[in-house]
C-alpha cells in the first residue's frame, strides 16, 4: 500500500545544534502532518502544512520549529536550536485532501535524541 | 481543544479470549474515531475506525463501539491471539481541523491460558 518515508529513523544530536528531520509522503498526497510521541505517550498533532504554507499549529510547535516543502521534495521539520525536551519520535503523515481520513498514512518515525 | 481519554494503559488477556479498550471524548462535534496498531519501531497503522453515523462496526476478529450520547468508543478484540501483541491507540476528529487527538494508549499482552 501506500507508504510514507521518514529518514533518517534514529538522529543524535547536542542540545543547541539544528536538526531535520525528512519525510517522502504518499506522492500524490497533498497534506502534510508531524506529530510528536514523547516514549510511552501518545502521538500529539504539532502542525499541518497545505500549498506551501502551515495550516494549523498546536502549542507544541514552538518558535524553533520550522517546516517547508521546497520544490515538492521532502517534507521537512527542522529544529533550531534543539532542546533536551525535543526528545522523542516525531511522526510525519500526509493525506490526500483536508479531513481525508481513508488517505491517512503515518511513517515510521524518527527517533530524535538530543543530548 | 479534544481531549481524549483510554483505558487501560497496559491489558493482560488470555489467549483466545476477548480485549477490550475503552475511550471518552470530549469534543461534541468529533465525528471520526480510528484504531492505530503500532508495534515496536513500526508506524502507527489503521486497523478499524468508525464514523459517527454507526453504533457498531465489526472488521473480523476487530469489534468497534460509538455511543455518542456518553461520547464513548470501545474496541474489542475477540479471540485475542499472539500477534495482537501491539500498543493500541484510539483517536477522534476534533479540535483542529485537520489533525486527530489520540488516546495515551494501551499495551496488549496475549498470554497463555
Amino acid at each position: 500500500g501506500p507508504k510514507v518515508l521518514q529518514i533518517p529513523s534514529h538522529q543524535i544530536i547536542d542540545m543547541g545544534q539544528m536538526v531535520t528531520l525528512n519525510c517522502d509522503p504518499v506522492s500524490n498526497h497533498l497534506y502534510f502532518y508531524w506529530y510528536k510521541q514523547i516514549l510511552g505517550q501518545q502521538m500529539e498533532f504539532l502542525v499541518n502544512f497545505y500549498n506551501g504554507k502551515v495550516m494549523e499549529k498546536s502549542k507544541l510547535f514552538k518558535d524553533q520549529f520550522s517546516v517547508e516543502r521546497p520544490d515538492g521534495s521532502y517534507f521537512t521539520l527542522k529544529i533550531q536550536p534543539t532542546a533536551l525536551e525535543d526528545s522523542a519520535v516525531y511522526f510525519c503523515a500526509s493525506s490526500l485532501a483536508l479531513r481525508d481520513w481513508d488517505t491517512l498514512y503515518f511513517g515510521a518515525g524518527t527517533r530524535l535524541s538530543v543530548l | 481543544g479534544e481531549q481524549v481519554e483510554q483505558l487501560p494503559s497496559i491489558l493482560r488477556v488470555q489467549e483466545g479470549s476477548s480485549a477490550s479498550i475503552n475511550c471518552s471524548y470530549e469534543d461534541s462535534a468529533s465525528n471520526y474515531f480510528p484504531w492505530y496498531k503500532q508495534e515496536p519501531g513500526e508506524n502507527p497503522k489503521l486497523i478499524i475506525d468508525i464514523r459517527s453515523n454507526m453504533e457498531r462496526k465489526q472488521i473480523q476478529e476487530l469489534i468497534v463501539l460509538l455511543d455518542k450520547k456518553a461520547k464513548r468508543f470501545s474496541l474489542h478484540i475477540t479471540d485475542t491471539q499472539p500477534g495482537d501483541s501491539a500498543m493500541y491507540f484510539c483517536a477522534a476528529s476534533g479540535g483542529f481541523a485537520s489533525a486527530l487527538t489520540f488516546g495515551s494508549g494501551t499495551k496488549v499482552i496475549p498470554c497463555l491460558p
